[in-house]
C-alpha cells in the first residue's frame, strides 16, 4: 500500500537557519507528491506540489524536489522566519485517485 | 471569498451517543473529502463525494460512521453510538476539480472528545 514517511518533530531553528525536512514515500506506479502545512489555529493549506520525477515545486520561499530513485521529497527553505513555525505534512496522491496519503506531520520551531 | 467551513468546532460526546459533524465546502467545489486525524498523527482518508455521489468510503472505520452530501453541496459526517477511539480531529476538504490532482482546501476541523 501507499505510506508516506517523514522525519519526526519538533525541529527547533533559530531564525535565518537553512530548514531540511525529510519525506520519503512508498506507493505504487508514479504518485504526486505534495508538501501541506498547518499553521497554528489555522487549517491545512498547500504548500507545494511535484507531479513527476525531478520536477521542482516551490513557493513563499520554500523548495522540494521529487526524486524518483531515492523516493523522496524533501522539504528544504534557505533562511527559515519565525512566521515558518508550523506544522508541514508530507502527502502522495496516486494516479486516478482522489484520496491523499498523508505523513504524520513534522512541527517546526523557528526562533528568534 | 469563504473557505471550508466546518461545525462545531468542538464536539463533546458521552460514549454511546451519536453526533454529526457539517461541512460547509467551497461554493461550486464538486469534490468534497472527509479526513480523521488522530493527536500527533497525519490526516487518514475516510470518503470523499463527487457532487452527491460518495464515490469511495473505503476509509470509514466502521458501520458506525455514516456520511452524506445530499444536494451536492454541505456534508455530513454522522458517528453513531461513539467510542474513546472516535476522538479525534474530522477534517473536510473541498476541490473544484472532479478528477484528483491532490489540491484540496482543507477547513479548519472539528474537534471531537468523547468522554
Amino acid at each position: 500500500g501507499n505510506s508516506v514517511t517523514q522525519m519526526e518533530g519538533p525541529v527547533t531553528l533559530s531564525e535565518e537557519a537553512f530548514l531540511t525536512i525529510n519525506c520519503t514515500y512508498t506507493a505504487t506506479g508514479y504518485p504526486s507528491l505534495f508538501w501541506y502545512v498547518q499553521y497554528p489555529g489555522e487549517g491545512l493549506q498547500l504548500l507545494l506540489k511535484a507531479t513527476k520525477a525531478d520536477d521542482k515545486g516551490s513557493n513563499k520561499g520554500f523548495e522540494a524536489t521529487y526524486r524518483k530513485e531515492t523516493t523522496s521529497f524533501h522539504l528544504e527553505k534557505g533562511s527559515v522566519q519565525v512566521s515558518d513555525s508550523a506544522v508541514y505534512f508530507c502527502a502522495l496522491l496516486t494516479g486516478g485517485g482522489n484520496k491523499l496519503t498523508f505523513g504524520t506531520g513534522t512541527q517546526l520551531k523557528v526562533e528568534l | 471569498g469563504a473557505g471550508v467551513s466546518q461545525s462545531p468546532r468542538y464536539k463533546v460526546a458521552k460514549r454511546g451517543q451519536d453526533v454529526a459533524l457539517r461541512c460547509d465546502p467551497i461554493s461550486g467545489h464538486v469534490s468534497l473529502f472527509w479526513y480523521q486525524q488522530a493527536l500527533g498523527q497525519g490526516p487518514e482518508f475516510l470518503t470523499y463525494f463527487q457532487n452527491e455521489a460518495q464515490l469511495d468510503k473505503s476509509g470509514l472505520p466502521s458501520d458506525r460512521f455514516f456520511a452524506e452530501r445530499p444536494e451536492g453541496s454541505v456534508s455530513t459526517l454522522k458517528i453513531q453510538r461513539t467510542q474513546q477511539e472516535d476522538s479525534a480531529v474530522y477534517l473536510c476538504a473541498s476541490s473544484f476539480r472532479r478528477t484528483g490532482n491532490g489540491e484540496q482546501y482543507f477547513g479548519p476541523g472539528t474537534r471531537l472528545t468523547v468522554t
